[in-house]
Formats: C-alpha cells, structure tokens, sequence
C-alpha cells in the first residue's frame, strides 16, 4: 500500500539549532510533493512544493526540502530556528501514476523551539 | 479576499443526530476535499471531488457523505454520527491539475466537532 512516513514524532530543540525533518514514501511513478506547516490553533499553510526540476526547493521562511528520487525521499530542512518555528509539520505526496487526486498526508511531526 | 470557509469552527452534538459541516471557497477552484485530523495520525483524506457532480473516497469514507452541486460549496454530511467520528476537520481547495502538476491546497480553518 501507498504510504508517507515521517520519522520523528515529537522533536525539541534550542533557537539557532539546525532543524532536519524526515520524509519517505512508498508511491511509484511520478510524484509531487509537499510540506505543510501548522502553527498553534491555526489551519495548514503550505511551506514549499516539488514538481520537477531541480531537487532542492526553497520554501517561505527559510525552509528548504530536498527531494532524492533514489531514497523515496523528501527531506526538511532550516539551518537556524526561532521560537515562532514551533509548529506541526506534515509532508504530503501525490502521484499523478496510480492515485490522481488523493494527496496523502504524513503523520505529522511537532516541533517545539525553546527561547 | 481568497479563502476556503468552514461552519461552524465548533460543533458539539449526540449520538445519532445528522449533522452538515459547510464548506464554501471563493476562488474557483475545481477541486476540493475534507480530511480529519487526528493525534499521531496526521490528516487522513474522507472525500474529495474534482469538480462539480464527480466526488470520491478517500481513506476514511465510512459514515461521511458529500454532495457536489455547485463549484464553490462542498458540504460535510454525517449522517448518524458516532463519537469515534470526534476530530478536527479540515476542507481545503485547490485548482487541480495544471500543466500535469497538481496545485497545491488552500485549507480552512477547521471545525472541532465532538460527539457524545
């Protein structure tokens, strides 16, 4: 079966730390994908997106996501936090091959930044 | 202002007692969808449509029903509702498929129902 995984749950880290979220999926044939991001009480905005092109995409606020085909893969990354990063991140994949117009969510990752 | 708009944001009902949860966008987007949210399980999809008249199931179609008769309205029917249908629901829009690539989602703001 389809799926999206994402590795860690729960992650807590101090301003300034690098931030690095994991993202896997199990869908062949071509795909997009994506990363949300929602903050406290609010609904889900979208951070960055991969269509085609060049593997590393640069998202609002200073995330960046690498997609590597060859891993099934499509990491999240921010060199520095702040306090305001606290948020649930989502990676989310579609493939234009099997599913057409069922995006599949992972299952989310919280991440706290502590002052 | 562009926006997907859901009602009411809180809802809490019985056992058994059908409810609707409205969905409305103003962008003209083709499709649109609902998830629920969950703790440890992320959004999982219930039902989308893209477009008028033409829905499908997501993951977690029981006990949810969706209508489609205008562009801009996708309303989140719960026939008899039971209280493992307690969640957080989100509806989102998008314009589709474009030039082979999908759009991405607009989401509203959410609707916390509980069923007692």
């Amino acid at each position: 079966a389809q799926s999206v995984s994402q590795h860690n749950h729960h992650v807590i880290l101090s301003e300034a730390a690098s931030l690095e979220l994991g993202c896997n999926y199990s869908y062949g044939g071509t795909v997009n994908l994506f990363w949300y991001v929602q903050y406290p009480g609010q609904h889900l905005q979208l951070l960055l997106k991969y269509f085609s092109g060049d593997p590393l995409v640069k998202g609002i606020k200073g995330f960046e996501a690498e997609f590597i085909k060859s891993k099934f893969s499509f990491n999240l990354r921010k060199p520095s936090v702040q306090w305001s990063d606290t948020a649930e991140y989502f990676c989310a994949v579609i493939s234009l091959t099997d599913s057409w117009g069922k995006l599949q969510f992972g299952a989310g990752t919280q991440v706290v930044v502590t002052p | 202002e562009a926006q997907v708009t859901q009602n009411p944001r809180y809802l809490i009902t019985v056992t058994g007692k059908k409810l609707t949860v409205t969905c409305s966008q103003n962008m003209n987007h083709e499709y649109m969808s609902w998830y629920r949210q969950d703790p440890g399980l992320g959004l999982r999809q219930i039902y989308y449509s893209m477009n008028v008249e033409v829905t499908d199931k997501g993951d977690v179609p029981e006990g949810y029903k969706v209508s489609r008769k205008e562009k801009r309205n996708f309303p989140l029917i719960l026939e008899s509702p039971s209280p493992n249908q307690t969640s957080l629901y989100f509806c989102a829009s998008s314009l589709g498929v474009r030039g082979g690539q999908n759009s991405p989602l607009h989401f509203g703001n959410g609707t916390r129902l509980t069923v007692t």
